[in-house]
């Protein structure tokens, strides 16, 4: 267990729907990071969070937002979804945003677009 | 261009031997680390180990090393003494300290399919 929860684990949803993925980052750690894991591209990083302020943007649709919180929870916020949205979509985190920090991930999210 | 290079997409091992797992980098920064992580048929991902590139020997975890070769921009994984639950999906990463863009992000190879026969 790598500390970082996820929820939900799966969620089954259709072609324009909006949902919301949640993350949890392991006690202490300030940093959020979401990744895309699908057949076609592997694994991509959408974005970063770093004591509740956005860090980077990587391969992050327009459609898909994201936010830290004061709590540090994160979410990331996927609208009008179309069929190849369907993925894996891991959250890691790390203690700090600079140097080389191992991230540690979540169990993921399994997104079906129907 | 950063870039993670995973030439194996699938190998298979015998229980209780040593397999390697191949993983080359491209990179112009100095300075960077390199993970592996493993991803069960469950889907989590799992750190498994992790590499300086100033690093002067070569990381180990248990049954896990990291056979780190700067010259040649290698950093393969070995596991020694292989277990059946081992088999899973393998991922070599890599995250420059000082990137065009420093998004603090990974980059990840294709991944090798590890499948250990009893």
């Amino acid at each position: 267990d790598s500390g970082v929860t996820q929820t939900p684990k799966h969620l089954i949803t259709a072609t324009g729907q909006r949902v919301t993925l949640r993350c949890s980052p392991r006690s202490g750690d300030l940093s959020v990071y979401w990744y895309q894991q699908s057949l076609d591209q592997g694994l991509q990083f959408l974005i970063h969070y770093y004591n509740g302020e956005e860090r980077a943007k990587g391969n992050i649709l327009e459609r898909f937002s994201a936010q830290q919180f004061p709590d540090l929870h994160s979410e990331l916020n996927l609208s009008s979804l179309e069929l190849g949205d369907s993925a894996l979509y891991f959250c890691a985190s790390s203690v700090l945003a600079g140097g080389i920090q191992t991230q540690y991930f979540g169990p993921g999210t399994r997104l079906l677009v129907l | 261009a950063q870039k993670i290079t995973q030439t194996q997409p699938g190998m298979f091992v015998q229980e209780k031997e040593a397999v390697t797992l191949d993983c080359t980098y491209d990179t112009s920064d100095p300075s960077y680390g390199l993970f592996w992580y493993k991803q069960p048929s469950s889907g989590e991902m799992i750190f498994l180990i992790y590499q300086g590139s100033y690093d002067q020997q070569n990381a180990t975890e248990g049954r896990y090393s990291l056979n780190f070769q700067k010259a040649r921009k290698s950093a393969n994984l070995v596991i020694s003494a292989s277990q059946l639950g081992d088999s899973a999906m393998y991922f070599c990463a890599m995250r420059e300290e000082h990137g065009s863009s420093n998004t603090g992000k990974l980059i990840f190879g294709q991944g090798t399919t590890l499948q250990v026969k009893p």
